[in-house]
C-alpha cells in the first residue's frame, strides 16, 4: 500500500455518461496530481491542486474538472464520456513536489 | 517531437547484466523524476533528481543539467526488474512531461 487511495479500481461505463474518481493523498502530503494513461497517448499530467488550490494544468479537456477538498482528498470529473477517454486514472501526492511523488494504483475506466 | 525522449523503447538483458536507460529532454526543468511501472499497471516513483547523482539498492539515477540529460543504471539486473521505465520531467512552469518509457525484459 503506497498511502495514495484510489476509488474505484474499474468502472465501466457507457458514452455521454459522468463519472467521478477519488483520491486520498498520502497522509502529510499537500500535493495531489493526476494522470492519464492510455494506449496511445502514454502517460499524461492532467492537473495538479496544492492545498485545495489548483498549481498547474496540463492536457486536461474542458470536459474534465477536478477539485481538492479541505481534507485534501481529490476528486476528478469525466463527463460526457467517449470512447476515447477509456484509460488508466493515476492520482499522485507528494509533499510539496519536492520530494518525489507516491502513486496510487489507478482507476481503469472503460467507456463503452 | 516529444520534449522528453529516451532510449531505447525496448531492452532484453540477461539476468545479471548492467543496463542504462537514456533520457533527454529539451525544455527548462525543475525537477526529473524516473518512474517505474509494473505489468500490472502500477507506478513506483524511484527518483527525483534537480542535480548529481542519486543510488537506492541497485539503482542509480544521474543527470547532467548542462546537457539535458539523465541516466537511470541497474546493476546486476534481476528478472523482477522487468518493467516499463518512465522519465518524466517538470518543466519550470510546473507542467509534467513524459517520455515514452522504456520496456525492459531481464531474462532468467
Amino acid at each position: 500500500d503506497s498511502g495514495v487511495t484510489q476509488t474505484p479500481k474499474h468502472l465501466i461505463t457507457a458514452t455521454g455518461q459522468r463519472v467521478t474518481l477519488r483520491c486520498s493523498p498520502r497522509s502529510g502530503d499537500l500535493s495531489v496530481y493526476w494522470y492519464q494513461q492510455s494506449l496511445d497517448q502514454g502517460l499524461q499530467f492532467l492537473i495538479q491542486y496544492y492545498n485545495g488550490e489548483e498549481r498547474a494544468k496540463g492536457n486536461i479537456l474542458e470536459r474534465f474538472s477536478a477539485q481538492q477538498f479541505p481534507d485534501l482528498h481529490s476528486e476528478l470529473n469525466l463527463s460526457s464520456l467517449e470512447l476515447g477517454d477509456s484509460a488508466l486514472y493515476f492520482c499522485a501526492s507528494s509533499v510539496q513536489g519536492l520530494y518525489g511523488y507516491t502513486f496510487g494504483s489507478g482507476t481503469r475506466l472503460t467507456v463503452v | 517531437k516529444n520534449e522528453v525522449e529516451q532510449s531505447p523503447q525496448n531492452l532484453t538483458a540477461q539476468e545479471g547484466e548492467f543496463i542504462t536507460i537514456n533520457c533527454s529532454y529539451s525544455v527548462g526543468i525543475s525537477a526529473l523524476h524516473w518512474l517505474q511501472q509494473h505489468p500490472g499497471g502500477g507506478i513506483v516513483s524511484l527518483f527525483m533528481l534537480s542535480s548529481g547523482k542519486k543510488k537506492h539498492g541497485r539503482l542509480i539515477a544521474t543527470i547532467n543539467i548542462q546537457e539535458k540529460h539523465s541516466s537511470l543504471h541497474i546493476t546486476a539486473s534481476h528478472p523482477r526488474d522487468s518493467a516499463v521505465y518512465i522519465c518524466a520531467v517538470r518543466d519550470n512552469n510546473n507542467d509534467m512531461r513524459f517520455g515514452a518509457g522504456t520496456r525492459l525484459t531481464v531474462k532468467p
